[in-house]
């Protein structure tokens, strides 16, 4: 167990569909880290929150959005779905207590997403 | 952009053998992270590492990355079937306060009893 829990666990929904993923990081670590694991594409990182703030962004589409609050959860929102958002998405957590020292990345279950 | 190349694509050993998977950047690393992977299931961290030369074992699995810092190497010693999975490498991208991972593919490996 990494400490990271996400929810739901698995998600189905129909094309046009809009869904929350939600993620609660380790206890202490600020970063959150957004990725999506297609069997086509991998896993790819899609953005990064520190402490409340978006750090990066990666190849996230403009439906796509995330946020973290000031407990340090995370949400992913998924808007207008098609098929080909069907995936397993993860989040992670990190300390990154300071800056340019990389600091382990802690992935949760992940949470699988089918569209219909 | 940074890629990462892993080889092999899939691996089946017996029982007991050894066995290594490779892990190529197109550039330099940064700070190089193993992970382990069952299928469907969430990412297990395994070791990361960051400076050039450096060495790392956990239990039977041993990570190295190269002097030059472009490839790494994940060596498993006397496989079990426990060891089964798919293993990615993650390579840190240094940025402005940004530490996202770029990941290869994976390495599926299979460990027949």
């Amino acid at each position: 167990d990494s400490g990271v829990t996400q929810t739901p666990k698995h998600l189905i929904t129909a094309t046009g569909q809009r869904v929350t993923l939600r993620c609660s990081p380790r206890s202490g670590d600020l970063s959150v880290y957004w990725y999506q694991q297609s069997l086509d594409q991998g896993l790819q990182f899609l953005i990064q929150y520190y402490n409340g703030e978006e750090r990066a962004k990666g190849n996230i589409l403009e439906r796509f959005s995330a946020q973290q609050f000031p407990d340090l959860h995370s949400e992913l929102n998924l808007s207008s779905l098609e098929l080909g958002d069907s995936a397993l998405y993860f989040c992670a957590s990190s300390r990154q207590s300071r800056p340019f020292i990389h600091n382990e990345q802690f992935f949760g279950p992940g949470t699988r997403l089918t569209v219909l | 952009s940074q890629e990462l190349e892993q080889s092999p694509q899939s691996l089946i050993v017996q029982e007991g053998k050894n066995l290594t998977i490779n892990c190529t950047s197109s550039k330099t690393l940064y700070g190089l992270y193993w992970y382990k992977q069952k299928y469907g299931e969430g990412l297990i961290f395994l070791m990361m590492l960051q400076k050039g030369g450096e060495e790392k074992s956990h239990e039977k699995i041993t990570a190295k990355l190269d002097e030059k810092k472009q490839q790494s190497s994940l060596h498993i010693t006397a496989s079990q079937p426990s060891h089964a999975g798919i293993y990615l490498c993650g390579a840190a991208t240094s940025g402005a306060g940004s530490y996202q991972l770029t990941f290869g593919k994976g390495t599926k490996l299979s460990v027949i009893p």
